[in-house]
Parts: structure tokens; C-alpha cells; sequence
């Protein structure tokens, strides 16, 4: 099946800073979404994006589909902006997902 | 109210036991999913449904079943538990036009003794 790796495993930012997440996937897809899993457990959808480039607030990301992999930009960090963050990824119809490892974020105040 | 709900949040449970967990969406969507997340990694397919008559395997699909009561729910059970299956189990659901974002519930804790 289809690989995902994710890096770096752990990021401790300081308050305020930027920081950059990657994706890489073995093999072409057509899904590809982002994830933010807070301290308590719950999973929140960030982004759709098989392709291009999306902004939403302080978070942005894009997908190099050609070339394998998705980047996830956190600008003007914040402590709530801790947690895991999941990268998962479809290739098949119907929508199943393989999920990487995740980037585990601390951000201290 | 959430849009996805699972019950119990926590379970404890022996080896042996069969127990279910449960989801309930109101979001209307067709598509259904159960996942497994063991500490410090990603999440695993174990089953999904993409409606009330159609049921698929996942990845890990040994040592579960499940059931597609209704459009809004999805059931996950244990045939007989074991502590390997300690986990935290999420349900997710999609709709096939609103580009395939999947949705999760809040996660049920269960703890296999």
C-alpha cells in the first residue's frame, strides 16, 4: 500500500514563530487532507488539498502532486496550535485514507 | 450539538468480553468509517461503509465486525477482546460531494485488561 512519512516527528516552537510540516507519499493520489489532533484527542480537518495551494488564518498549505508531497505553514504560532498534526492520503475511489505518522507540536508561551 | 457523537468516551473492559462502541452522525452523510490510533502513531482503517448496504474492510479489519443500523449509524464491536485492541477508536464520516473531507468524532478510550 501506499507509504506516507511525515517530518519532522517533534517541533518545539517558541510563541510567535513560523514553522514548516512535510508529507511525503509514495505514489500518486487523490486525496490528500491535513489533520489537527488537539491535547484532548479530538480530530479537526484542516485542510483539503490533493493539489494547489490553500490559506485559511495563520495556516496555509500546499501539495506538489507531481513531485509527492504536501507542506503544512504555521506562521505566528500559538499555544493552542499544539498538538499532533496528520497528514493522510487516498488513492483509490471511496475515500479510504492512509494516515502518516504525524509531527507532534509543542508550542511553549 | 456534535456532529458525530461515539459512546461510551471510555471503556474498560476484560479479555473475552464482546462489546460494542457506537456512532450516531447528523451530518446526513453516506459515507462511514472506524479507525484505530495506538499511542504515538497515525490512524487505521477498519472498516467503512459507503451506505446502509454496503460494508468494507479495512486494513485491520481482524477481531472486529460492525453494523450499518442506519444512514446515521455505525456500530463497532468486539467479538472477544483482547489487551492488544487497547486503543483509542474514532468514527468519521464523509459525503462524497463536498470533496471528501472526513469529519471525526470525539474518539472512544478503551482499555482491554
Amino acid at each position: 500500500g501506499i507509504q506516507v512519512e511525515q517530518s519532522p516527528p517533534d517541533l518545539i516552537l517558541q510563541e510567535g514563530a513560523n514553522s514548516t510540516l512535510r508529507c511525503n507519499f509514495s505514489d500518486s493520489v487523490n486525496n490528500l487532507q491535513w489533520f489537527h489532533q488537539n491535547p484532548w484527542g479530538q480530530l479537526i480537518n484542516l485542510f483539503y488539498i490533493p493539489s494547489g495551494t490553500k490559506q485559511n488564518g495563520r495556516l496555509s498549505a500546499t501539495t506538489v502532486a507531481t513531485e509527492r508531497y504536501s507542506l503544512l505553514y504555521i506562521s505566528s504560532s500559538q499555544t493552542t496550535d499544539s498538538g499532533v498534526y496528520f497528514c493522510a492520503v487516498g488513492r483509490a475511489a471511496g475515500n479510504k485514507l492512509t494516515f502518516g505518522g504525524g509531527t507532534r507540536v509543542l508550542v511553549k508561551p | 450539538d456534535a456532529d458525530v457523537t461515539q459512546t461510551p468516551r471510555n471503556r474498560i473492559t476484560k479479555t473475552g468480553k464482546r462489546i460494542m462502541l457506537e456512532c450516531s452522525q447528523t451530518k446526513g452523510h453516506d459515507r462511514m468509517y472506524w479507525y484505530r490510533q495506538d499511542p504515538g502513531l497515525g490512524l487505521r482503517l477498519i472498516y467503512y461503509s459507503f451506505d446502509v448496504k454496503d460494508i468494507n474492510k479495512g486494513e485491520i479489519s481482524d477481531g472486529y465486525s460492525v453494523s450499518r443500523q442506519a444512514q446515521a449509524k455505525f456500530s463497532l464491536s468486539l467479538e472477544s477482546a483482547i489487551p492488544n485492541q487497547t486503543a483509542l477508536y474514532f468514527c468519521a464520516t464523509s459525503d462524497w460531494d463536498r470533496q471528501e473531507t472526513q469529519y471525526f468524532g470525539p474518539g472512544t478510550r478503551l482499555l482491554v485488561l
